[in-house]
């Protein structure tokens, strides 16, 4: 089964820092990749999907990219709204695989 | 509006049995993919199954031959049955839609609240 390993497992930044999370497919996934937000206690929220493409409704300052195996989020501007776990998933076959996640806390 | 509202978790016992159930608004399971993930408790999400609207039912490695996922069509609701349960299975579970048939909408674009299940002594 394909791995999906997400660096770094948590970081802090400064409001209005550019973060940048990166999650790495064991194999080539072409585009087939989503990236969840999970605030504290809720459940997770689709943030961007084809590893590029932003959900309807998700601020602009959230980006995806990458293709095959490596893949980024980036929030171009760190909000405190932003406070949360951050989540990749493969979804060109089961098993849909999520990575361990990413924390990310405000400085 | 799309909803998704599991109900089923509690404790149960090592090697007991829960089916824990999600009622769908908004749409209609038969026509959609759908599944389950579950978040140990400080832990990440895992996916644990999948139901395509065609019937077929894949199953992560950790549950297969234990948990089964199935649909009442007139009910508009999934079921996951979990048998044999272990301590490991403690989890929130999660309902959750997958946005289309075809591999590029195969992501989640709707999730439940989530249902909690203890497995304990």
């Amino acid at each position: 089964d394909i791995q999906m390993t997400q660096s770094p497992s948590s970081l802090s930044a400064s409001v209005g820092d550019r973060v940048t999370i990166t999650c790495r497919a064991s194999q080539g996934i072409g585009n087939f990749l989503a990236w969840y937000q999970q605030k504290p206690g809720k459940a997770p929220q689709l943030l961007i999907y084809g590893a590029s493409t932003l959900q309807s409704g998700i601020a602009s300052r959230f980006s995806g990219s990458g293709s095959g195996t490596d893949f980024t989020l980036t929030i171009s501007s760190l909000q405190p709204d932003d406070v949360a776990t951050y989540y990749c998933q493969k979804y060109n076959s089961a098993p849909f695989t999520f990575g361990q996640g990413t924390r990310l806390e405000i400085k | 509006e799309v909803q998704l509202v599991e109900s089923g978790g509690g404790l149960v016992q090592p090697g007991g049995s829960l089916r824990l159930s999600c009622v769908a608004s908004g749409f209609t399971v038969s026509s959609n993919y759908m599944s389950w993930v579950r978040q140990a408790p400080g832990k990440g999400l895992e996916w644990v199954s999948v139901l395509h609207s065609g019937g077929s039912t894949y199953y992560a490695d950790s549950v297969k031959g234990r948990f089964t996922i199935s649909r009442h069509i007139s009910k508009n609701t999934i079921y996951l049955q979990m048998d044999s349960l272990t301590t490991d299975d403690t989890a929130v579970y999660y309902c959750a839609r997958i946005r289309g048939y075809t591999t590029s909408l195969n992501y989640v674009d709707c999730w439940g609240l989530g249902t909690l299940v203890i497995v304990s002594s």
